[in-house]
């Protein structure tokens, strides 16, 4: 299966100010999906980021409040924008398994965000 | 939306006893996956039992899965202080435009007391 390195590990964030997660995979996947894990509670899928294309958001997300990127088949980035102590969260990226559905998909070590 | 439910949200349990956790989801899927989750970091897959099958075992986790009554439940057992984490079943949809999307259950959190 996929290693991915995702970073910052955690960050503490004035309100108004951004934070762009990053997400390295050790090979090449075709989609990478961005997580959030709200204090307490599960996960929401906040979009899907696709090479060469824009990325896909869920209800309730939207590109300006995220703006993703997708440079290549191994990278993306996550932006959290304009930040406010409801953005405090857990951040996380995911890609699919190779070559089979039948797999579990891999997920990075998660970013922890305050906002203060 | 939050398509799974899980029961119970927090159990807790002595070593060497047995953890039953339950999840419900409301559409058709394709498959459904249990992960675990450390100290609110990483999620680590456990075991995916595909739309078709009704059981599956890996090592000491069993899961099984009922289609008509839209319900998976997942067994630990003996367990250990080092099962202690939050677990989370999640659900890959029927469609093409599905994959990857994984919809997650609420979670349970167990604790193993030495």
């Amino acid at each position: 299966s996929a290693v991915i390195s995702q970073k910052p590990s955690r960050d503490i964030c004035q309100r108004g100010t951004s934070l762009t997660i990053q997400c390295q995979v050790d090979s090449q996947v075709t989609m990478m999906f961005w997580y959030r894990q709200q204090p307490g509670q599960s996960l929401t899928l906040i979009a899907t980021a696709n090479q060469g294309s824009e990325a896909t958001y869920e209800s309730g997300f939207v590109i300006d409040k995220f703006p993703i990127s997708r440079p290549n088949l191994t990278f993306s980035t996550l932006t959290v924008s304009n930040m406010s102590p409801e953005d405090s969260s857990i951040y996380l990226c995911s890609v699919t398994p190779r070559g089979s559905r039948d797999y579990g998909y891999t997920f990075g070590s998660g970013t922890r965000l305050t906002v203060v | 939306s939050q398509q799974g439910e899980e029961d119970p949200q927090a159990l807790s349990i002595q070593e060497g006893e047995n953890a039953t956790m339950n999840c419900s989801y409301k559409t058709s899927i394709n498959n459904l996956q249990w992960y675990r989750q450390n100290s609110g970091r990483g999620l680590v897959h456990l075991i995916l039992i595909r739309s078709n099958e009704r059981e599956k075992h890996s090592g000491r986790l069993r899961v099984t899965l009922d289609t008509s009554k839209k319900s998976s439940s997942l067994l630990i057992t003996a367990s250990r202080a080092a099962d202690t984490a939050s677990y989370f079943c999640a659900t890959d949809g029927t469609g093409g435009t599905s994959y990857g999307k994984l919809t997650f259950g609420q979670g349970t959190i167990l604790t193993v007391h030495p």
